[in-house]
């Protein structure tokens, strides 16, 4: 059974940081291109960053609003994804998805399959 | 960036009626469109992908349509489990990988 499970939102002052991190198990993670997906309050859905796998060159790319700010990593040793938030504003409140597009090589992924994890929700409030 | 507008924002249907869901994009996104069921306080599910292809299990009364910048979602007749929110996505070499903005399907 696949799994992603969010760890590490919580109640952040404006201008601190956070680190998320999400834990994926029942498909092969390294060979995974991972992504962060976030929901503000009773908003629709915006994409914040993708991290390809170390095969594929272990690439990142960013939306604008995060850029600068946030960072994805991962650990394939621990088949756990981080998306690192600093400098955190009060428009970055929102439920932070974890994804997984698990079928993919070289420049591009299988796109009729993709896991999402439950969610943690992050506040940014003083 | 890509822009991703849909239409309408809220659609008011009975069970058993067609629902027509548009999203139009910005900029030719050739068939490299998704669209995503949500519901409340769950994660988005994956319905349609490549445009008109439907993902693993779901229901054949789902159907999308389209491409280049003009992307329908069918679903042909609709169940009580079918109500929530919608959303297209696009997913071309144009990153950010943007959403719409939603449409809400409620029961009229």
């Amino acid at each position: 059974e696949v799994q992603l499970v969010e760890s590490g939102g919580g109640l952040v002052k404006p201008g601190g940081s956070l680190r998320l991190s999400c834990a994926a198990s029942g498909f092969t993670f390294s060979k995974a291109w991972m992504s962060w997906v976030r929901q503000a309050p009773g908003k629709g859905l915006e994409w914040v960053g993708r991290l390809k796998s170390n095969a594929d060159g272990g690439t990142t790319d960013y939306a604008a609003p995060v850029k600068g700010r946030f960072s994805i990593s991962r650990d394939d040793s621990r088949n756990t994804l981080y998306l690192q938030m600093n400098s955190l504003k009060t428009e970055d409140t929102a439920v932070y998805y974890c994804t997984a597009f698990p079928y993919c090589s070289g420049v591009s992924c299988y796109p009729g399959v993709d896991y999402w994890g439950q969610g943690t929700l992050v506040t940014v409030s003083s | 960036e890509i822009v991703l507008t849909q239409s309408p924002a809220t659609l008011s249907l009975s069970p058993g009626e067609r629902a027509t869901l548009s999203c139009r994009a910005s900029l030719r996104v050739s068939s490299y469109l998704a669209w995503y069921q949500q519901k409340p306080g769950q994660a988005p599910r994956l319905l349609i992908y490549d445009a008109s292809n439907r993902a693993t299990g779901i229901p054949a009364r789902f159907s999308g349509s389209g491409s280049g910048t003009d992307f329908t979602l069918t679903i042909s007749s609709l169940e009580p489990e079918d109500f929530a929110v919608y959303y297209c996505q696009q997913r071309s070499n144009w990153l950010p990988w943007t959403f719409g903005q939603g449409t809400k399907l409620e029961i009229k």
